[in-house]
């Protein structure tokens, strides 16, 4: 079953607003990790979160992670067109750094 | 930054033949890789874990029969889809997780292949 669960399943904005994407989870976890996908590739690793962690920042990313409401969300802030993509938050609660992936927010960033 | 190169970026292929897709890792070496499945506009779906030099670990409901995993050297993992049909039409990706207890936490993705069998 899917661990993460996004909310929004999609999201529009206009350039230069903030998007922010939430995650929330059911079991217990190392880290939790986003992730960016462009239609029809693979990948990209945006940012981790450990478990001891509340906030994490890198550019124009912050993410928050709460284990009491076992939930975490994803800002962008600033956003591009270029920023137009499928977002999944992902997490890692095993010893073999399997990830469980939600369901994924797709954002467009409108010009 | 890691880079994990995924082959072919695309197959068409006719029913009951068999594709076989290919994963390495270029600047690192991946004692784990991981085999996904993506449906349009759903998340991914694990299909097996594959470790160098053992066999692969499958999710339930993968049919380890069906979806051949090789992960005979540390650079190179390869699925091999057996007897396609059309309902294995899917987008596959492949990740990988460096050797080094540093990185080893995220995941490297390859660019995905899209499988339409006829």
């Amino acid at each position: 079953s899917q661990q993460g669960e996004e909310d929004p399943q999609a999201l529009s904005i206009q350039e230069g607003e903030n998007a922010t994407m939430n995650c929330s989870y059911k079991t217990s976890i190392n880290n939790l990790q986003w992730y960016r996908q462009n239609s029809g590739r693979g990948l990209v690793h945006l940012i981790l979160i450990r478990s001891n962690e509340r906030e994490k920042h890198s550019g124009r990313l912050r993410v928050t992670l709460d284990t009491s409401k076992k939930s975490s969300s994803l800002l962008i802030t600033a956003s591009r067109a270029a920023d137009t993509a499928s977002y999944f938050c992902a997490t890692d609660g095993g010893s073999n750094y399997k990830l469980t992936f939600g369901k994924g927010t797709l954002l467009t960033v409108n010009p | 930054g890691a880079v994990v190169s995924q082959h072919p970026s695309w197959v068409i292929c006719k029913s009951g033949t068999s594709v076989k897709i290919e994963c390495r890792s270029l600047d690192f070496q991946a004692t784990t890789m991981f085999w996904y499945r993506q449906f349009p506009k759903q998340s991914l779906m694990l299909m097996a874990t594959s470790n160098e030099g053992s066999k692969a670990t499958y999710e339930q409901g993968v049919e380890k029969d069906k979806f051949l995993i090789n992960h005979a050297s540390l650079t190179l993992s390869t699925l091999t889809v057996t007897s396609a049909h059309p309902e294995d039409s899917s987008f596959y990706i492949c990740s990988a997780r460096p050797g080094d207890f540093a990185t080893n936490e995220k995941l490297f993705f390859g660019s995905g292949t899209q499988l339409s069998v006829l």
